[in-house]
């Protein structure tokens, strides 16, 4: 599975857009792009996923370049109960977690 | 949907004994179950994959015969960590997903057992 790189950590201010950016230069054809998040000491919570397209539910949209080798997650409207750790993964089926994005949303 | 339990959420053990945790998959039939553990600070690792009826697959470096995975059925998957160590103690979680391990497919995971070994 392709490795990702995300920044350690962001803030953003509540009710604001929170965009969480992700590299998976090496992501090949077959991998998908997953996130997650994880409130501590809880399971992760599926987000949303994508392979080629855009994609958008009712949590966030998901935003993949062209090329795939890179991805943005945004929450639209920031609220408390997004701070959590976001993870990107970029598999095709077993997922290696990364370290993460600390998101703090800030009132 | 997709709702996945683990039994106990958390367990206390005397060094040498062993545990037993559960995960189910409460609405849908999971034939790919996995297990991660996580160490404070630390991001998730991933022990082992296991499909419904076959033998799991365990990461390098995790033993085998130390970490028992049974996944009989399609709604249940069990962890057994046999004599186990204060270095044992970590947050296990698991995650199911209802395609076979060799297609991908969206995991949900569990809200994790605490474990702690004495």
């Amino acid at each position: 599975d392709a490795k990702t790189t995300q920044p350690p950590s962001m803030d953003c201010a509540e009710g604001r857009a929170a965009n969480l950016p992700c590299n998976h230069s090496t992501i090949s054809g077959n991998e998908y792009v997953y996130w997650y998040r994880q409130i501590h000491s809880q399971g992760p919570q599926y987000i949303i996923h994508g392979l080629k397209n855009n994609e958008t539910n009712e949590m966030a949209s998901l935003i993949i370049t062209e090329d795939r080798k890179s991805s943005t997650l945004i929450l639209p409207h920031a609220t408390l109960r997004d701070t959590a750790v976001y993870y990107c993964i970029a598999a095709y089926n077993q997922f290696y977690f990364g370290t993460g994005t600390s998101l703090t949303v800030i009132p | 949907g997709a709702v996945v339990s683990q039994h106990p959420s958390w367990v206390i053990c005397k060094s040498g004994t062993s545990v037993k945790i559960e995960c189910r998959s409460l609405d849908f039939q999971a034939t790919t179950m996995f297990w991660y553990r996580q160490f404070p600070k630390q991001s998730l690792m991933l022990m082992a994959t296991s499909n419904e009826g076959s033998k799991a697959t365990y990461e390098q470096g995790v033993e085998k015969d130390k970490f028992l995975i049974n996944h009989a059925s399609l709604t249940l998957s069990t962890l057994t960590v046999t004599s186990a160590h204060p270095e044992d103690s970590s947050f296990y979680i698991c995650s199911a997903s209802a395609l076979a391990g060799i297609r991908t497919d969206t995991q949900y995971f569990g809200p994790g057992t605490r474990l702690t070994v004495l």
